[in-house]
């Protein structure tokens, strides 16, 4: 079945820092690839998507690229802020009939310090 | 303002009573869904609905039950079936002809059973 493998927690990095969170999957077929972002009591909003291979997909400062060939997704992001501190969860829709559902990594927990 | 509305937002409950989360959107969406959220697991697929008056069970339905009566409203009931309540549960709607990726989440219910 489908699996998202994401970096373990926490990451703690000083404000302006650069940000790296490894995210790589299984699938089969050409699956379609997210991150979201859960601030802290709230639920989760889409960061980034990408939907087909070399997409790159942006947003807020935020960059992922969908690479098939190492079926990998890494959130980056070259300088981070305070309000950046959250959980990122990198996430997959299957290709093909499975498509109704996401699967989700377990989540990586970012603190940005001043 | 569009969007999800989760109540309540916390819950307790003793062991062996039924309890009913509401879900209720008003983005005229056609899917819905809920998630089952716990540290360091990830997002959990309960029961999602692509249309009213119908749904299907997710990855972990033992225990839990909906209902799609309206297009606006999804309940999720929490039965004393459910082995392992505790957790955070997350509804999350999906705008029709967009990939199936992008969802809009509530702000969650955290239930907590004494």
């Amino acid at each position: 079945g489908n699996s998202v493998t994401q970096m373990e927690g926490p990451v703690t990095l000083s404000e302006e820092a650069f940000l790296t969170i490894n995210c790589t999957y299984t699938a089969t077929g050409y699956p379609s690839l997210f991150w979201y972002v859960q601030y802290p009591g709230e639920g989760l909003q889409l960061l980034l998507k990408a939907t087909k291979a070399d997409d790159k997909g942006s947003n807020k400062g935020f960059e992922a690229t969908y690479r098939k060939e190492t079926t990998s997704f890494h959130l980056e992001k070259g300088s981070v802020q305070v309000s950046d501190s959250a959980v990122y969860f990198c996430a997959l829709r299957g290709a093909g009939g499975s498509n109704y559902k996401l699967t989700f990594g377990k989540g990586t927990l970012l603190t940005v310090n001043p | 303002d569009g969007g999800i509305t989760q109540s309540p937002k916390y819950l307790f409950r003793k062991e062996g009573q039924n309890v009913t989360l509401s879900c209720e959107q008003n983005l005229n969406h056609d899917a819905m869904y809920w998630y089952r959220q716990d540290p360091g697991q990830g997002l959990r697929l309960i029961y999602y609905s692509q249309i009213v008056n119908d749904f299907q069970k997710g990855d972990i339905a033992e225990g839990y039950s909906v209902s799609r009566e309206k297009k606006e409203s999804f309940p999720l009931t929490v039965t004393s079936a459910q082995k392992n309540p505790t957790a955070f549960y997350l509804c999350a709607s999906r705008r029709p002809g967009t990939e199936t990726g992008e969802l809009f989440f509530g702000e969650g219910s955290r239930l907590t059973v004494l």
